[in-house]
């Protein structure tokens, strides 16, 4: 059974902080998703990461992928207020099977 | 504006009570999929259907029945809930290419409370 560890479980900072956030396996994805879930609100994709050593940044935020594929970390950097909410990584995993999600991380940046 | 959308936004119904949870989306996505999710936690998986017919269900309770009238519509039809049945109920689609690890478009789910 394929697996996704996501640490920390709960953060809270201060703004301007910066964060990374892990989501660790001992399986090979194919691929891994980050989504982020703001309360009230369904989880948003906000990025896909497919190759082994792939870094995507999307504003302050930045992803990477494990050369292995295993695993991928979100660092935040200047966390501001409008980043609070759960963050979520899922896996890609075998053929004809769903995407598998990590238990995600609550994230609190306070002004 | 999400490209799912769901109905109705909040729910709070008795446990002998007959409800749906209506879903719809419009982006050709022939996959589509309900889950639960406990506050805090992530999506619990729930039902895939693809292209359709059901194609994966995670050992739901038969309280919970889903179905999917066209491609465009999913529906969740709840009866007999329990109080642990309480939480917020989404929907997602996504493209189907080797399988159902496509990016997933969710909607922003409906607030379930059962009394």
């Amino acid at each position: 059974t394929q697996l996704l560890e996501q640490s920390p479980q709960f953060l809270s900072i201060q703004e301007g902080e910066n964060l990374t956030v892990y989501c660790n396996s001992s399986s090979v994805f194919s691929s891994l998703q980050w989504y982020r879930q703001e309360p009230g609100e369904g989880p948003v994709l906000l990025v896909t990461v497919v190759t082994g050593g792939e870094v995507k940044k999307l504003k302050r935020l930045t992803f990477q992928f494990g050369d292995a594929r295993k695993d991928s970390s979100l660092h935040i950097t200047a966390a501001q207020p409008g980043d609070t909410g759960l963050y979520l990584c899922a896996g890609a995993g075998q053929a004809g099977t769903a995407l598998i999600f990590g238990k995600g991380t609550t994230l609190s940046v306070s002004s | 504006d999400t490209e799912v959308t769901q109905t109705p936004k909040h729910l709070v119904m008795g446990m002998t009570n007959k409800k749906s949870l209506k879903c719809e989306q419009h982006m050709g996505h022939r996959a589509m999929y309900w889950y639960k999710q406990k506050a805090k936690k992530p999506p619990e998986l729930m039902f895939v259907y693809s292209y359709e017919k059901l194609s994966i269900n995670e050992s739901v309770p038969s309280r919970f029945s889903p179905e999917c009238p066209n491609s465009s519509l999913l529906n969740l039809h709840l009866h007999a809930l329990q109080p642990e049945d309480s939480a917020l109920y989404l929907c997602a689609s996504s493209q189907i290419l080797m399988g159902y690890n496509q990016p997933q478009h969710f909607g922003d789910g409906t607030r379930l409370s059962i009394l």
